[in-house]
């Protein structure tokens, strides 16, 4: 079974902190892949970052970085220094190697206040 | 500008009528895919095609139906069977890539679909 866990329904932090949005997931594929996606209040997901299970570093760009733990399943989003244009609602997402699905989690909403 | 489109923005509709949601794109993707939106949850597949005339269901595809004729296109159909429609419907589409591996997903704008 696939599956993708956020946690954190909804996160409100100020401006400038630093915040960390959770993801767990399950699957039995050895080969997989794993997206995070924000959604602004336009409601178009934009790609932030797709990430395949042999590739465990960490990746930065900006103010966004991501921490993939194939030993605890998480592929956990930080954004550095928040700022208000962040307030979106995030998800992460698994795709097996196998077939064309994507499962998605139900994702957790940012709201940066200034 | 490449992309993905989807008409209309906003969709009104009447119980007991079906009503066609547009999705176009020109980024010569090869699949594409049919998500629904409730608030406060994720995204849930209804229906994806991978090429021309061929599609399959996804986990929520009761009450809907789509058509893949053209590589651009894949229209779905609400019907009156889908029993809560209401919602945000996205779109998205992804290309094969050469080396394998799954590639990332563009979405389009969304069509929020409400049944008066």
């Amino acid at each position: 079974a696939q599956k993708v866990t956020q946690a954190q329904t909804e996160i409100s932090v100020v401006e400038k902190e630093d915040v960390t949005l959770d993801c767990v997931y399950e699957t039995r594929d050895t080969t997989y892949y794993l997206f995070w996606y924000k959604q602004p209040p336009s409601g178009e997901l934009v790609f932030l970052i797709r990430r395949n299970s042999f590739d465990e570093q960490n990746e930065i760009s900006g103010r966004y970085s991501w921490n993939f733990q194939k030993s605890t399943s998480s592929f956990n989003f930080t954004i550095t220094a928040s700022q208000v244009v962040d307030s979106a609602v995030y998800f992460c997402a698994l795709s097996p190697n196998t077939g064309n699905q994507f499962y998605f989690g139900t994702g957790t909403s940012l709201t940066v206040i200034p | 500008d490449g992309g993905i489109t989807q008409s209309p923005k906003y969709l009104f509709r009447k119980e007991g009528q079906n009503v066609t949601l547009s999705c176009e794109q020109n980024l010569n993707h090869d699949a594409m895919y049919w998500y629904r939106q409730d608030p406060g949850q994720g995204l849930r597949l209804i229906y994806y095609s991978q090429i021309v005339n061929d599609f399959q269901k996804g986990d929520i595809a009761e009450g809907y139906s789509v058509s893949r004729e053209k590589k651009e296109s894949f229209p779905l159909t609400v019907t009156s069977a889908q029993k809560n429609p209401t919602a945000f419907y996205l779109c998205a589409s992804r290309i094969f890539g050469l080396a394998g591996g799954q590639t990332e997903q563009f979405f389009g704008p969304g069509t929020r679909l409400t049944v008066l």
